[in-house]
């Protein structure tokens, strides 16, 4: 099955501070996206990012799909960026499918 | 501007009671529609996915079931619940393309005693 790990398990900022986040996957994937689950648990969107660098906000996803990884930088953190962010993948032959990783806690604090 | 509801919120219920979780769509035809699962501290893992009305694939087996009776409408059910079917249901919809953006819904939370 796909194999989807995510480093570190948690980290600890202070808000201003960067932060770099990892996922390594077992397989080719044909996307690669990255979410926000906030404490509460509800699940927002943040990058979808197979391949190359992407930008969006604050947020820098690279993909380097030959290596099967890619990290989430944050700049600049915000308290309100505290929460979970999860990586997934799908899996070639389907893209109605995600294989979620167990995601990295993110604390930012003042 | 496109909705996505889901019911109920939360739930306590007794092993071996039936189960129906709900999700709505509103404001887009004809979505790929999806649900998920997170026991407590655990990893998010897709169960269900729906392409069109009628039609839903299983992706993982937990003794869960789901149908989609309408063009915006999801349903999650079992007639027995299980103690390990307790933690939080999200379902999801999405343009029927690989490139679509995933939208959530606010989750319902479940506790099977």
């Amino acid at each position: 099955g796909q194999q989807v790990q995510q480093s570190p398990a948690s980290l600890v900022l202070q808000e201003g501070e960067n932060a770099e986040l990892q996922c390594n996957f077992s397989s080719t994937a044909t996307q690669l996206q990255w979410f926000y689950q906030s404490p509460g648990g509800s699940l927002v969107s943040l990058l979808s990012n197979p391949s190359g660098t992407k930008h969006t906000g604050r947020l820098t996803s690279t993909t380097v799909t030959k290596e099967r990884r890619s990290s989430l930088h944050i700049s600049s953190s915000q308290t309100t960026d505290s929460g979970t962010y999860l990586c997934a993948i799908d899996p070639m032959s389907n893209y109605n499918v995600l294989y979620f990783g167990s995601g990295t806690k993110l604390t930012v604090e003042p | 501007a496109q909705t996505i509801h889901q019911w109920p919120v939360a739930e306590i219920k007794a092993v071996g009671s039936p189960l129906s979780l709900g999700c709505t769509i509103k404001g887009k035809s004809s979505p790929n529609l999806y649900w998920y699962w997170q026991a407590t501290g655990g990893t998010l893992q897709q169960l269900f996915y729906s392409i069109t009305v009628g039609q839903v694939e299983s992706v993982v087996q937990l003794n869960l079931s789901a149908s989609r009776p309408k063009d915006d409408q999801f349903i999650l059910s079992t007639e027995k619940l299980l103690l390990s079917h307790s933690g939080f249901y999200l379902c999801a919809w999405r343009t029927g393309s690989n490139t679509g953006q995933l939208y959530f819904g606010e989750g319902s939370k479940l506790t099977v005693l």
